[in-house]
């Protein structure tokens, strides 16, 4: 069964609206999450590692301030898009990591498909 | 920035018919793994390789991590339609506690009946 829930899977807003996306460990504790952008038949896209309890890291290009990161316990991050718009529709992919280390295992949700009108 | 250049990165074949897929960098990763994604839906890990030379098979499918762990290939024999799907590797990369997953462009595979 799935380790990573991510919440909603989809999401067709207005363009001004602020997103929130949840992702949660089913099962497990996951000090670190990361959050990817996926466009159509592309790779995924790093967009920022969110660890418990601390401000998460942004990859170069990311804009903090648009793209809200919170990470608040063990089990759920959130990634909020804050005034979206129309560029920001894309696929976005949570992933929690086992344990501190690089090596251990990340487990992904399903995704959230966002399109902004 | 270490980067995975993966190909290639269209793939249509018929079912029966055999492929590679090659992941390549110029960077060395402590690790590597291969994904298959499937529309509207989250990456799954197939593998994970680890030591330089080193070979896994699952099933159909085997995967190879360079001597150097700078290169990986996954060669699928006798693709089935089931096998279609998005193939991504990605490397580790950074210190033991601040690492981070680089996903190379992913290999977009067709297997027509």
């Amino acid at each position: 069964g799935a380790v990573v829930s991510q919440h909603p899977s989809r999401v067709i807003c207005k363009s001004g609206t602020s997103v929130k996306i949840e992702c949660r460990s089913l099962d497990f504790q996951a000090t670190t999450m990361f959050w990817y952008r996926q466009f159509p038949k592309q790779s995924l896209m790093l967009m920022a590692t969110s660890n418990e309890g601390s401000k998460a890291t942004y990859e170069q290009g990311v804009e903090k301030d648009k793209f809200l990161i919170n990470h608040a316990s063990l089990t759920l991050s959130t990634l909020t898009v804050t005034s979206a718009h129309p560029e920001d529709s894309s696929f976005y992919i949570c992933s929690a990591r086992t344990g501190p280390e690089s090596n251990q295992p990340q487990h992904f949700g399903d995704g959230t498909r966002l399109s902004i009108l | 920035t270490q980067l995975l250049e993966q190909s290639p990165q269209f793939l249509s074949i018929q079912e029966g018919e055999n492929l590679t897929v090659y992941c390549n960098s110029s960077s060395v990763f402590s690790s590597l793994q291969w994904y298959r994604q499937e529309p509207g839906e989250g990456p799954v890990l197939l593998v994970t390789v680890v030591t330089g030379g080193e070979v896994k098979k699952l099933k159909r499918l085997t995967f190879q991590f360079g001597d150097a762990r700078k290169d990986s290939s996954l060669h699928i024999t006798a693709a089935q339609p089931g096998d279609t799907g998005l193939y991504l590797c990605a490397g580790f990369a950074g210190s033991s506690n601040t690492g981070k997953l680089i996903f190379g462009q992913g290999t977009t595979l067709q297997v027509k009946p």
